[in-house]
């Protein structure tokens, strides 16, 4: 079965550069969110999109922006980049159900490294 | 903020024993998400718990969604050596946006030396 989709699988970035990520959703979700975890951390959320209209906004920084496109794939825009931005993003996808959303399944994330 | 308490954080398991453990929180949900983590993979999710009360396997493993909606436990029966890992819960609030998932901060399961 088709899995959540990211790219890249990892990403090095210099210092004030900036990163853009994608996310594929599963075929026929509507929903993508953005997760951010750090080494040894609980994933943290960031941002949910649901129908390409942001849905819920967590601990996201001003310099991060993310969008849903008509085909429902995801980008999490990073700029001016920081050492602590270093971290594993994950993305996740569900299918809205009258209102409410199923289980969330996550692809295998992007790993940043800052330097 | 909400914030979900996972416990135990972290424990050791010999083959063969049971494991339990258990997320709590001063909030109610809609949804309990139990979810395995192996390092630098995406979280798995291993059972969705959708009705307060609601008692679900999934093999070895066994959830229930607290009757009270404000709690979940995770059972491992039986415990294998692949079962190391980092297994977080996660819940979407009552009344919460669309199904922002709020994690607790994971159960680290490491083989008895």
């Amino acid at each position: 079965a088709a899995g959540v989709i990211q790219s890249p699988r990892h990403l090095i970035k210099e210092k004030r550069e900036t990163a853009t990520l994608k996310c594929y959703p599963i075929p026929r979700h509507d929903t993508v969110y953005w997760y951010q975890q750090g080494p040894g951390q609980d994933p943290q959320f960031l941002i949910s999109f649901y129908e390409k209209m942001q849905s819920d906004k967590g601990s996201i920084p001003d310099r991060f922006s993310a969008q849903q496109f008509s085909d429902y794939h995801s980008e999490l825009n990073m700029s001016s980049l920081e050492l602590g931005d270093s971290a594993l993003y994950f993305c996740a996808s569900s299918k809205n159900h009258g209102g409410m959303n199923t289980e969330a399944f996550f692809g295998q994330g992007t790993r940043l490294t800052v330097v | 903020g909400q914030q979900l308490n996972q416990s135990p954080q972290s424990m050791f398991i010999q083959e063969g024993e049971d494991v339990s453990m258990n997320c709590t929180s001063s909030s109610i949900f809609n949804t309990w998400l139990w979810y395995k983590q192996d390092p630098g993979e995406g979280p798995v999710l291993l059972i969705a718990l959708y009705k307060a009360g609601e008692l679900t396997s999934n093999g070895r493993l066994t959830a229930q969604f607290g009757i009270t909606r404000k709690d979940s436990f995770l059972n491992i029966s039986a415990s294998i050596p692949s079962d190391v890992g980092i297994y977080f819960c996660a819940g979407q609030l009552k009344g919460g946006s669309q199904g922002n998932l709020i994690f607790g901060k994971g159960t680290k399961l490491s083989v008895k030396p």
